[in-house]
């Protein structure tokens, strides 16, 4: 099984400010077509989860280009340039490589 | 308009089985996945399960398999989701959600609440 390690636990940021969120692998996410199948979504309080980022770094339609995803192999992060009041959430990753999807155990984004 | 709309809350006594139903509409129902996930209170997100409505293969997560079966009705365009031998650790919000495996899980549905007690 693909287990993925998210860090922090917890990002308490300033509005305005940057926020980042690792994600590791213990498994190369790269396929052989050169795409990394990985993941971003942010479930914000009372709310479904939502698709920020797949293939490590295209954003999905509609997420604001505040939001960057990175990285290869299993190695990965998210950046959110300026964080917003409406930023606040808890962040997944995701491994999309194996049919059975495996998900981080969530970073909790919040204004200080 | 792309929409998953999911059944009510139920609460259902240990030992039971319950079904979740999602309704889609808004796109080809034969060409994407549905992904089956849970939120159990104060914890994160579990992936549980996946079908592809063309031809009704399924896979499910370890933990899943053998207490939880997929199907799909193409004639009504919903998936259902079905968990038996329930416990206390089975209450949860269930997700259906929309998939491909080139462009990430897009549409989710509304969540269904299925609590579990004697």
């Amino acid at each position: 099984e693909i287990v993925l390690t998210q860090s922090p636990v917890s990002v308490p940021v300033i509005s305005g400010e940057p926020a980042s969120i690792s994600c590791r692998s213990n498994q190369s996410l790269l396929h052989t077509s050169g795409h990394n199948y990985l993941e971003w979504y942010v479930q914000k309080p009372g709310q479904s989860p939502q698709l920020l980022i797949y293939l490590a770094s295209i954003r999905a339609s509609g997420v604001p280009d505040r939001f960057s995803g990175s990285g290869s192999g299993t190695d990965f992060t998210l950046k959110i340039s300026r964080v917003e009041a409406d930023d606040v959430g808890l962040y997944y990753c995701m491994q999309s490589l194996e049919t059975v999807r495996t998900l981080g155990q969530g970073t909790k984004v919040e204004i200080k | 308009q792309v929409h998953l709309v999911q059944s009510g809350a139920q609460v259902l006594k240990p030992g039971a089985s319950v079904t979740v139903s999602c309704k889609t509409s808004g796109y080809s129902f034969n060409q994407y996945f549905v992904h089956w996930l849970r939120q159990a209170p104060g914890q994160g997100l579990e992936w549980m399960a996946i079908i592809n409505p063309s031809g009704d293969s399924t896979t499910y997560a370890q933990k899943s398999q053998g207490r939880v079966s997929l199907t799909s009705d193409t004639s009504t365009t919903t998936v259902y989701m079905e968990l038996s031998s329930l416990n206390n650790d089975d209450t949860a919000v269930y997700f259906c959600a929309r998939g491909n495996h080139n462009y990430g899980i897009d549409v989710w549905g509304q969540g269904s609440t299925v609590i579990v007690s004697s």
